[in-house]
């Protein structure tokens, strides 16, 4: 069965860090690695994509991926309390999978 | 970027009534949609995938008679709730993959159904 694991948090960082959010996946085909940011009563808004080992970078977010650790993970720089939301990571096996959500963490900015 | 819209956004309806969900993709063309149901601090549940021009593929413990999906164009796809009751008072959110890109879904801004 697929399984992609969050900490459900919250997570709680000051205004201006860099917070850090990490998901494991249990298999080890997938392919395509998501994050998506969820607002409370909002549906799930498309962050970042990644399908190789190593970092991909866009503004303020970057997404890892170790393929060998089944492990991927978003980093937040200069947090805002704008970021403040749920982050569901998700994984699929190949382009015509559906994907597998993890439960998501939610993620506090204080000012 | 790739839009997709869902209506209503909002629907509050009486035990024993049907109810129809729309979801469009605006600006692209989806093979495939998917129909999810999220409740109160739950994670995200995939109910459905359904592909144009074919039946739908529900989830395990998924009613197909009671959550009638029809995807009868590369832009629609309708989700009605049959005989909806309170149980089934939740935010169902839609979801499409761009023909020309499958890697990728794009989420509707989801409908809020409340069944009295």
């Amino acid at each position: 069965q697929k399984e992609v694991e969050q900490n459900s948090g919250p997570l709680s960082v000051p205004e201006g860090a860099i917070a850090s959010l990490n998901c494991t996946y249990s298999d080890r085909g997938s392919q395509s690695f998501f994050w998506y940011r969820q607002y409370s009563g909002k549906s799930p808004e498309l962050i970042m994509s990644i399908y190789s080992n190593g970092d991909k970078e866009d503004g303020r977010f970057t997404a890892q991926l170790n393929k060998a650790s089944q492990y991927v993970s978003l980093l937040i720089r200069d947090s805002q309390p704008s970021d403040s939301a749920t982050y569901l990571c998700a994984v699929k096996l190949g382009r015509d999978s559906t994907l597998t959500f993890g439960k998501g963490t939610m993620l506090l900015v204080s000012p | 970027g790739a839009v997709v819209s869902q209506h209503p956004s909002r629907v509050i309806c009486k035990s024993g009534t049907s109810v129809k969900i729309e979801c469009r993709s605006l600006d692209f063309q989806a093979t495939t949609m998917f129909w999810y149901r999220q409740f109160p601090k739950q994670s995200l549940m995939l109910m459905a995938t359904s592909n144009e021009g074919s039946k739908a593929t529900y989830e395990q413990g998924v009613e197909k008679d009671k959550f009638l999906i029809n995807h009868a164009s590369l832009t629609l796809s309708t989700l009605t709730v049959t005989s909806a009751h309170p149980e089934d008072s939740s935010f169902y959110i839609c979801s499409a993959r761009d023909r020309d890109s499958t890697d990728t879904q794009y989420f509707g801004p989801g409908t809020r159904l409340t069944v009295l």
